[in-house]
C-alpha cells in the first residue's frame, strides 16, 4: 500500500513569488492535515480536513496561505506571495479519522526554501 | 493551550538503553504518542499508549506515563546505530490533532 505522496520534495523561491504543495493521503483515509516544521520544533498543524470540508484551520494564516481539497482526496496548499520567514518542511499526513486512536500517516514532506 | 516538553539531545551507547523523557500539560489528552523522524523524512509512528495505562511494551521499546505528573517517557532497549534519529512526543489536542514536542535527537555512538 503506498504511503502519503507530497511533491514536489523540494522548492526554492524567491520571496513574493507564490508556491503549491501537492499532497495525496493513503486511499481511504477520511482526514487530511497540514502541518509545518520549522528547523528545530515539532510540526505544528496548519489545517485539517475531514473529506472536503477543512474543520480546523484556526492555525492557517489566511492573509498569505491558502487550501483546498477537491472532491475530498488530494489537497493542494498555496502560499502567495512567499516570505523568508516561510522556509521550513511542510507535511502532510492523513488518517481514517473514525477512531479516537487517530493514527496519523506522514509524508515525506516539502522542504521550501524562500531566497 | 497544549504544551508539551522534551529535552533536545541524548546520546548513548551502542547497546545501552535510551530513555527520552517528555512532559505535557493538558490531562484530558487521551492518547499520547511517539514519533521518529530520521534525516529526510516524515514522522514514523513508533508507538503510542492511551490515557488510561501506565505502560506499554513493544519489543525494543517500552513506554511509562505518569498520568499525575503528565509524564511520559520512551525506554529503547538494546539501542542501535540504526536508532538514532528525532524522537517526537505529541499529545492528542481537544480538536483531533497532535500537539508535537520540539523533538530529542538520539546519537548513538558505536
Amino acid at each position: 500500500e503506498a504511503g502519503v505522496v507530497q511533491s514536489p520534495r523540494y522548492k526554492i523561491i524567491e520571496k513574493k513569488q507564490p508556491v503549491a504543495f501537492w499532497c495525496n493521503p493513503i486511499s481511504g483515509h477520511n482526514t487530511l492535515y497540514w502541518y509545518l516544521q520549522n528547523l528545530g520544533q515539532g510540526p505544528e498543524l496548519l489545517i485539517r480536513y475531514e473529506n472536503e470540508e477543512a474543520v480546523d484551520d484556526s492555525q492557517l494564516p489566511k492573509d498569505r496561505f491558502s487550501a483546498e481539497r477537491l472532491k475530498g482526496v488530494d489537497s493542494t496548499l498555496k502560499i502567495q506571495p512567499a516570505e523568508l520567514g516561510d522556509s521550513a518542511v511542510y507535511l502532510c499526513a492523513s488518517s481514517l479519522g473514525d477512531t479516537v486512536m487517530n493514527e496519523q500517516y506522514f509524508g515525506p514532506g516539502t522542504r521550501l526554501t524562500v531566497t | 493551550g497544549e504544551d508539551v516538553e522534551q529535552s533536545l539531545f541524548l546520546s548513548v551507547r551502542e547497546g545501552d538503553s535510551s530513555v527520552i523523557n517528555c512532559t505535557y500539560t493538558d490531562s484530558s489528552s487521551t492518547y499520547l504518542y511517539w514519533y521518529k523522524q530520521e534525516p529526510g523524512a516524515g514522522l514514523q509512528l513508533l508507538t503510542y499508549i492511551f490515557s488510561n495505562m501506565d505502560m506499554k511494551q513493544d519489543q525494543r521499546l517500552t513506554v511509562l506515563l505518569n498520568k499525575k505528573d503528565k509524564h511520559l517517557s520512551l525506554r529503547i532497549a538494546d539501542t542501535q546505530t540504526g536508532d538514532s534519529a528525532i524522537y517526537f512526543c505529541a499529545a492528542g489536542g481537544s480538536q483531533g490533532n497532535l500537539i508535537f514536542g520540539k523533538g530529542t535527537k538520539l546519537s548513538v555512538k558505536p
